[in-house]
């Protein structure tokens, strides 16, 4: 089955320009992630989404990100402004419906940003 | 704030060799699960292991689950080159969410 695709793969912009990615799921998985990570660190939640609908955005620096999921299938996730700290790689994951139990998560390529 | 730690932070070790990493956690968890992730690469998930469950394996993989500790060790036996990568716990408290540590850099050398 194909993966979770995601582009641009590397992306450079000046600071206070604004950036979108996109991201393509696994057919069939109804729940979509956005992860940023920092050069050396794990992995950091910025948004999940069940369908359409967000079930989750606590970490999600919503004066500066945008995030959205139309038709419950590929998402775009935006900065704008970005900043020199949004330097990072943005990782798109997904995974089948929530369960009790826990499902894997499946991750895209990741886009590699560069704000300078 | 990070919920798993993994120790230790690098790992270096000889191609036939046993990799063992470990990872802590500060509070009560659904399920807990590792990825491996290659230099400049997406994360590749490898176990995932219930509260309720104590040890699992896949291939040269072996996980193990303290809940009374908190703590969870990946064992990689019989180490390959290909093996190098860092390596992530990832904790869910409840639902879907993943938190995970800051990982292991293993590196095994031919």
């Amino acid at each position: 089955e194909a993966g979770v695709a995601q582009s641009p793969r590397y992306k450079i912009i000046e600071k206070r320009q604004s950036v979108a990615f996109w991201c393509n799921p696994i057919s069939g998985h109804a729940t979509l992630y956005w992860y940023q990570q920092i050069l050396g660190q794990g992995p950091k939640l910025l948004i999940q989404f069940q369908n359409n609908g967000v079930v989750d955005d606590s970490q999600l620096p919503k004066d500066r990100f945008s995030a959205e999921r139309l038709k419950g299938v590929d998402s775009t996730l935006k900065i704008q402004p970005a900043k020199l700290e949004d330097s990072a790689v943005y990782l798109c994951a997904s995974s089948l419906l929530i369960g009790r139990t826990g499902n894997p998560q499946y991750f895209g390529p990741g886009t590699r940003l560069t704000v300078t | 704030s990070q919920q798993g730690e993994e120790d230790p932070q690098a790992l270096s070790i000889q191609e036939g060799e046993n990799a063992t990493m470990n990872c802590s956690y500060k509070t009560s968890i659904n399920n807990l699960q590792w990825y491996r992730q290659n230099s400049g690469r997406g994360l590749v998930h490898l176990i995932l292991i219930r509260s309720n469950e104590r040890e699992k394996h896949s291939g040269r993989l072996r996980v193990t689950l303290d809940t009374s500790k908190k703590s969870s060790s990946l064992l990689i036996t019989a180490s390959r080159a290909a093996d190098t990568a860092s390596y992530f716990c990832a904790t869910a408290v409840s639902g879907s969410r993943l938190t995970f540590g800051e990982g292991t850099q293993l590196t095994v050398n031919p």
